[in-house]
């Protein structure tokens, strides 16, 4: 069964903490995804990538660093976390060609306190 | 990419057809429309995606007007598990520059299958 894997469900970190959230795929998709979830607000992207060592910014990369050094893994950092970065955070893939459909992870929920 | 209008909220009865409506008025030649579903606490899951032609596969069927400014996904015998938010997105099929292969999430249609 392929799959997309976050590496921790739920999360609690302190205030100034870098914050570490990992997430690989089986499927050899080119494309990777962070994407952040908050009550009202729906998801936003937060960064993708759509290759090796590529990193493109979305909608709200505030705060936020990825790091892609191999293809079937791509990390979002959290440089030194703040309270309201507590959220649900949905990493994603897909192949390149547009007419794919993406895959979702299980979410990772951070808190930080 | 364009913006998509979907009803808050919906219900069904089970066994019944589950048919969520979308607008896109604003939809563009090569923009396609996709379907994403959200069940309570798991990650957002793919349902089906179409260009112009009606589409069908395991989970549902897809219908797009012929003027492509608005579509229905059909869950055609909704069972309690297909409780959920439903997501329409559009999304160029254009390759390149910054903005391809972003999606785009709405607020969604919050669909209740009930006994």
């Amino acid at each position: 069964d392929v799959k997309v894997t976050q590496s921790s469900r739920y999360l609690v970190k302190r205030t100034g903490e870098k914050v570490f959230l990992e997430c690989v795929q089986d499927m050899d998709h080119e494309n990777m995804f962070w994407y952040r979830q908050d009550p009202g607000l729906g998801l936003r992207l937060i960064y993708f990538s759509y290759d090796v060592k590529m990193k493109e910014k979305g909608d709200i990369p505030e705060g936020y660093s990825v790091s892609r050094e191999k293809k079937e893994r791509f990390s979002l950092i959290l440089e030194s976390a703040s309270t309201n970065q507590t959220s649900m955070y949905l990493c994603a893939s897909s192949f390149l060609q547009h007419n794919y459909g993406y895959t979702f992870g299980s979410g990772t929920r951070l808190t930080v306190v | 990419d364009a913006k998509t209008t979907q009803p808050t909220s919906m219900d069904c009865a089970e066994g019944r057809a589950a048919n969520l409506p979308c607008n896109h008025s604003t939809i563009s030649g090569n923009e396609y429309v996709y379907w994403y579903r959200q069940i309570h606490s798991q990650g957002p899951q793919y349902i089906i995606h179409g260009l112009k032609n009606n589409e069908t596969n395991e989970m549902a069927s897809l219908i797009i007007t012929e003027d492509r400014k608005s579509s229905t996904l059909i869950l055609p015998h909704a069972t309690l598990r297909d409780t959920a938010v439903y997501y329409c997105i559009v999304r160029s099929g254009n390759a390149g520059g910054t903005s391809y292969g972003k999606l785009t999430f709405g607020q969604g249609t919050i669909l209740t299958v009930h006994p």
